[in-house]
């Protein structure tokens, strides 16, 4: 079946380690994003590519980097951890920006 | 930027209807999205519907949008326990020469027998 596929499911990394979140799909669309969830919050857009153009949202941190090698993949860096980015990272797809999009389970970082 | 609200929670009994609200402020998209997030799970499409249109059914769900209020609702007949889970309503909204989803917080609908 057509998928997004997250990895690992759960990560804990220590203060200012740094640490990859990977996001495959074979779903073969245009668009991935990369979104951060805290509890009770709606999930915040950190990047999105279209094709291989990068869209860094204004406000995400510097901390923060993305890399999309080829359709299929895409990373998540984090370079140096802080407790607050503690929360549940989603990738999702999607054919066209603004079209329904298909997540992936997510990834639940722990950070100590 | 762009927001869309909704209340939080939602507690109904096994067998009612459940009606789940939302309101946003891009009059400009061309449909509006229905996710659900069971817990520990990413986000799923529900369903959605197009901004030309003021209802839509699927099955035991009904989406009712009033564009003149950017109203958006979402109602669950025979609510089951298996409906447990966050509901977040999302629209396309215009930044930068992209359209980017935008979502409310969620709506925790909570079923009891």
């Amino acid at each position: 079946d057509a998928m997004v596929i997250q990895n690992p499911r759960y990560q804990v990394t220590q203060f200012g380690k740094p640490v990859t979140l990977s996001c495959s799909q074979t779903l073969n669309h245009n668009v991935m994003y990369w979104y951060q969830q805290k509890s009770s919050q709606a999930p915040k857009l950190l990047f999105h590519y279209y094709d291989k153009d990068f869209n860094n949202e204004a406000d995400t941190p510097d901390n923060f980097q993305s890399r999309r090698p080829n359709t299929s993949f895409c990373f998540l860096d984090i370079r140096s951890p802080g407790l607050g980015d503690a929360a549940m990272y989603l990738c999702a797809t999607s054919t066209y920006q603004g079209n329904e999009q298909y997540f992936g389970p997510g990834t639940r970082l722990t950070v100590t | 930027g762009e927001d869309v609200e909704q209340s939080l929670f939602l507690s109904v009994r096994e067998g009612d209807s459940s009606v789940i609200n939302c309101t946003y402020t891009d009059s400009s998209s061309t449909y509006l999205y229905w996710y659900k997030q069971e817990p520990g799970a990413g986000l799923q499409l529900l369903t959605y519907i197009f901004s030309n249109m003021d209802m839509k059914q699927d099955q035991r769900l009904t989406v009712l949008l009033n564009k003149k209020d950017k109203h958006l609702s979402l109602r669950i007949a025979d609510t089951q326990t298996g409906d447990s889970a966050i509901y977040f309503c999302a629209e396309p909204s215009a930044s930068g020469g992209s359209y980017i989803p935008t979502f409310g917080r969620g709506t925790s609908l909570i079923v009891h027998p």
